[in-house]
């Protein structure tokens, strides 16, 4: 089992801040993900990455950036937020050679006001 | 892109009894799998399903993969307080980089 660590778990910042969400895995699992949810909502996909140096946008659209310099962190950066970007992020990480099996994190919710 | 319909979008059911949800598609899917949300949580995988057809079971869970690759339901026996979550049904397909696509959930409330 993948521990999955994210921070913050909960933040609420002003418009036009800079934030970032850190993801942190200790499973040495190549391939992480970052998808946003609305409360009791589907999951997008917005963002992943294969490996060191590897990243992607996903399904969704996102003003969002990730980067993936060292396998254990995936972490994303919103350079400036906005009340839209209110939701909730998740971040997840699978083993290779193993279809569809993601593990999550706990999340970090964030509210722009 | 593809979609997956989730049915039902939410259900009361009472203690003790069964529940069952399924998931459609137009698009056939390689591998299907079945995650718990509880409030506040990331999701939890419950099941996974890689073969047309195969019923697999986990404790009082079963999940069948349908055979037409486009379906997969989901059935909880006796139900108890701590079912209470979202309940998130995911399709694979080898095609569009191994990405899962999520349906929209079934929140399943129980009366105590």
């Amino acid at each position: 089992e993948a521990d999955i660590y994210q921070t913050p778990r909960y933040l609420v910042i002003g418009t036009g801040k800079k934030i970032t969400l850190e993801c942190s895995q200790t499973m040495g699992h190549d391939k992480m993900y970052w998808y946003q949810q609305d409360p009791g909502m589907e999951l997008h996909l917005i963002h992943y990455s294969y490996g060191v140096n590897s990243t992607e946008k996903g399904d969704l659209s996102s003003e969002s950036t990730v980067s993936r310099i060292r396998t254990e962190h995936f972490p994303l950066t919103l350079e400036s937020a906005r009340p839209s970007h209110t939701s909730q992020y998740l971040c997840a990480t699978r083993r290779a050679g193993v279809a569809g099996e993601l593990f999550f994190g706990e999340g970090s919710r964030l509210t722009v006001l | 892109g593809q979609q997956l319909n989730q049915s039902p979008q939410s259900m009361f059911i009472q203690e003790g009894e069964d529940v069952s949800m399924n998931c459609t598609s137009s698009s056939i899917f390689n591998t299907w799998l079945w995650y718990k949300q509880d409030p506040g949580e990331g999701p939890v995988l419950l099941i996974a399903l890689y073969k047309a057809g195969e019923l697999t079971s986990n404790g009082r869970l079963t999940a069948q993969f349908g055979i037409t690759r486009k379906d997969s339901f989901l059935n909880i026996s006796a139900s108890i307080p701590s079912d209470v979550g979202i309940y998130f049904c995911a399709g694979l397909t080898n095609n569009a980089g191994n990405m899962l696509t999520f349906g929209g959930g079934t929140r399943l409330m129980v009366k105590p």
